[in-house]
């Protein structure tokens, strides 16, 4: 079984539309979650964490946390074709290293 | 957030031959953290880098093909040594930022082994 899984896509979703990622992961033990947006032939960037049960918003982004289902979720709102990129889940593993999905490919059509 | 930066942006290697990747970052940093992003894939973590102690490495990751340096709190090297084909990718070094666990990202280096 694989750390963080995700399904790998292409999720195609039409703009204005609500866009759902999914992101199981295997360590009960593990405490921060993130979320990271890649842009073909970029580097990650950060978008969002969480670290608590439930749901946190910022803009059109809300990430959702189930820990007991070991279960994460990022929702974009109101999608634009420039959000059209591969969004990695990130969970912790001891310390501070984080472990990578394989990530979700998100198409964003007119 | 800190900016990395990292050199070489991009190379194209000889089968055989190794290459040092430097990653510099703007402040002191206690960890750096280098990954490895091979061809339509997710990223991978080859080794922590703590500034005075050797690296830690992941499974299926060893010194003697990447050995990493961390002379000071703002740089590391590392290098991919004896290089194969298999080796092209893209090498990630990334730093935390210290209070929730995030990690900031370099641009990466794109190695290609001929």
């Amino acid at each position: 079984q694989k750390e963080v899984e995700q399904n790998s896509g292409p999720l195609s979703v039409p703009e204005g539309a609500i866009a759902s990622l999914n992101c199981t992961y295997s360590d009960r033990g593990s405490q921060s979650f993130f979320w990271y947006r890649q842009y073909s032939g970029k580097s990650p960037e950060l978008i969002m964490f969480i670290y608590s049960n439930g749901d946190k918003e910022d803009g059109r982004f809300t990430a959702q946390l189930n820990k007991a289902s070991q279960y994460v979720s990022l929702l974009i709102r109101d999608s634009q074709p420039s959000d059209s990129a591969t969004y990695l889940c990130a969970v912790t593993r001891g310390y501070n290293k984080l472990i990578f999905g394989a990530g979700t490919r998100l198409a964003v059509h007119p | 957030s800190a900016v990395i930066s990292q050199k070489p942006s991009r190379d194209i290697c000889q089968r055989g031959t190794s290459l040092t990747i430097q990653c510099q970052v703007d402040s002191q940093v206690t960890m750096m953290f280098w990954y490895r992003q091979q061809p339509g894939q997710s990223l991978t973590l080859i080794a922590t880098a703590n500034q005075g102690s050797e690296a830690t490495y992941e499974s299926g990751f060893v010194i003697d093909k990447f050995p990493i340096s961390r002379p000071n709190l703002t740089f590391s090297t590392l290098t991919v040594s004896n290089m194969s084909p298999e080796d092209s990718s893209i090498y990630l070094c990334s730093v935390d930022a210290g209070v929730t666990g995030e990690l900031f990202f370099g641009e990466g280096s794109r190695l290609t082994v001929l």
